[in-house]
């Protein structure tokens, strides 16, 4: 099945300074890569995605970027602020078999210090 | 996107007994599926959840340890059965609309945050 590696476990970027979170997946049939933020005690927020057809997206402070050959795909937040502080969780989806549930990274604890 | 309520937020049970959690979502979906969230652990999926049929299971999950429902396309449960201190977790629904040949989108509940003494 799908292996989903995620990198790094915690990040403490200062407040305005870009930060960067780093997965792998194994399966080159997967076809969708959902990022997740979740904040104590809530479930996890959806707050961006990007599909195999498509290399970069965008949306405001938050873009990610996805190299398929090398099976990586990449989370950039600019300008953190100290609400961007929360665990983020990289996932993927869609290799075959009808139920694309999502596979999981370990998440990364991202820390904006004032 | 999608609203999605779980019942009850939180409880603490006595190790043997069994919990039903119920979810419901405010518009009709394709999908529905159950993770686990074992304390401070990322996200595992139990099972997704089939309207009118048995649900398919994950590996290392078993449906006599978590039983499944689906009766229509805005309402699921999942049981945890005999529980043990090691069921003591998050447990979260999602759904989405499957679109053809594409994955789609899954917005996630607020989780039932278990408590097994």
């Amino acid at each position: 099945g799908e292996n989903v590696e995620q990198h790094p476990s915690t990040l403490s970027v200062q407040e305005g300074d870009s930060a960067v979170i780093k997965c792998t997946y194994s399966d080159s049939a997967s076809n969708y890569f959902p990022w997740y933020k979740q904040e104590l005690g809530k479930g996890p927020q959806l707050i961006i995605d990007i599909r195999s057809n498509v290399g970069e997206k965008k949306d405001q402070r938050i873009a990610v970027t996805l190299n398929k050959t090398a099976k990586h795909f990449s989370l950039h937040i600019t300008e953190t602020q100290p609400e961007d502080s929360a665990v983020y969780f990289c996932a993927a989806s869609g290799s075959g078999g009808g139920a694309d549930g999502l596979t999981f990274g370990k998440g990364t604890h991202l820390i904006i210090q004032p | 996107s999608a609203v999605i309520s779980q019942k009850p937020s939180r409880d603490i049970c006595q190790r043997g007994t069994s919990l039903t959690i119920q979810c419901q979502v405010d518009s009709q979906v394709t999908m529905m599926f159950w993770y686990r969230q074992q304390p401070g652990q990322s996200l595992t999926l139990i099972a997704t959840a089939n309207q009118g049929s048995e649900a398919t299971y994950e590996s290392g999950f078993v449906i006599d340890k978590f039983p499944i429902s689906r009766p229509n396309l805005t309402f699921s449960t999942l049981t945890v059965s005999n529980m043990s201190p090691e069921d003591s977790s998050i447990y979260l629904c999602s759904v989405g609309r499957r679109t053809p040949q594409l994955a789609d989108t899954q917005y996630f509940g607020p989780g039932t945050r278990l408590t097994v003494l």
